[in-house]
């Protein structure tokens, strides 16, 4: 089955700079790669998705870049901002009229002032 | 429009008790999925209904079951609760078939 591996787990950055974090999968057949953002108290909300089709996708600060031959996805964000600080989670599965991601880890993400 | 609605919030029950937990998804969204998360475990996929029937199904044991109605919000039943159940457990629904989830504030579960 599918696996997903994410680093760092930790990510500490200066307001303003930017923050990538990294995962790499493991089936070839995944074709869809959402990334999540998880406040305290609440659930992952999606920021940003890719289907392997593309090898590219941003909107406004954040980014995702696929690369399906290495196997790895990237969030990107730039211009951090202290809302940023959040757990990120990025996840994948294979699109096939039944849901089951795979997560990986989790990032815990703080900007400092 | 209102997000995926998890009830109850928190819950305690001890060993051997029973639990069940619903979900109201996104109007209009008719696959529903269950995914358990720990701080050890991270996020765990449980199940995934779709027009009442079970589509898949995580590596969990029998215990863990669930059901979806016919409008679509779903329950969840852990039977014969264990210590290792303590965990918050997540709802997430989605309009497209296997992409974008929009997942619930979860029920936080402990066993006592």
């Amino acid at each position: 089955g599918e696996n997903v591996e994410q680093h760092p787990s930790t990510l500490s950055v200066q307001e303003g700079d930017s923050a990538v974090i990294k995962c790499t999968y493991s089936d070839s057949a995944s074709n869809y790669f959402p990334w999540y953002k998880q406040e305290l108290g609440k659930g992952p909300q999606l920021i940003i998705d890719i289907r392997s089709n593309v090898g590219e996708k941003k909107d406004q600060r954040i980014a995702v870049t696929l690369n399906k031959t290495a196997k790895h996805f990237s969030l990107h964000i730039t211009e951090t901002q202290p809302e940023d600080s959040a757990v990120y989670f990025c996840a994948a599965t294979m699109v096939q009229g039944a849901q089951k991601l795979v997560f990986g880890q989790g990032t815990r993400l703080t900007i400092n002032p | 429009k209102a997000g995926v609605t998890q009830t109850p919030r928190y819950l305690i029950k001890t060993r051997g008790q029973q639990v069940t937990l619903s979900c109201s998804p996104i109007s209009g969204h008719r696959s529903v999925s269950w995914y358990q998360q720990t701080p050890g475990q991270g996020l765990q996929f449980l199940f995934e209904y779709f027009s009442e029937t079970q589509r898949n199904k995580g590596n969990f044991p029998g215990r863990f079951s669930g059901r979806q109605f016919s409008n679509s919000r779903s329950e969840m039943n852990v039977s014969t609760l264990e210590l290792g159940d303590s965990a918050l457990y997540l709802c997430a629904s989605s309009l497209y078939d296997g992409e974008k989830l929009f997942f619930g504030s979860g029920t936080q579960l402990s066993v006592l």
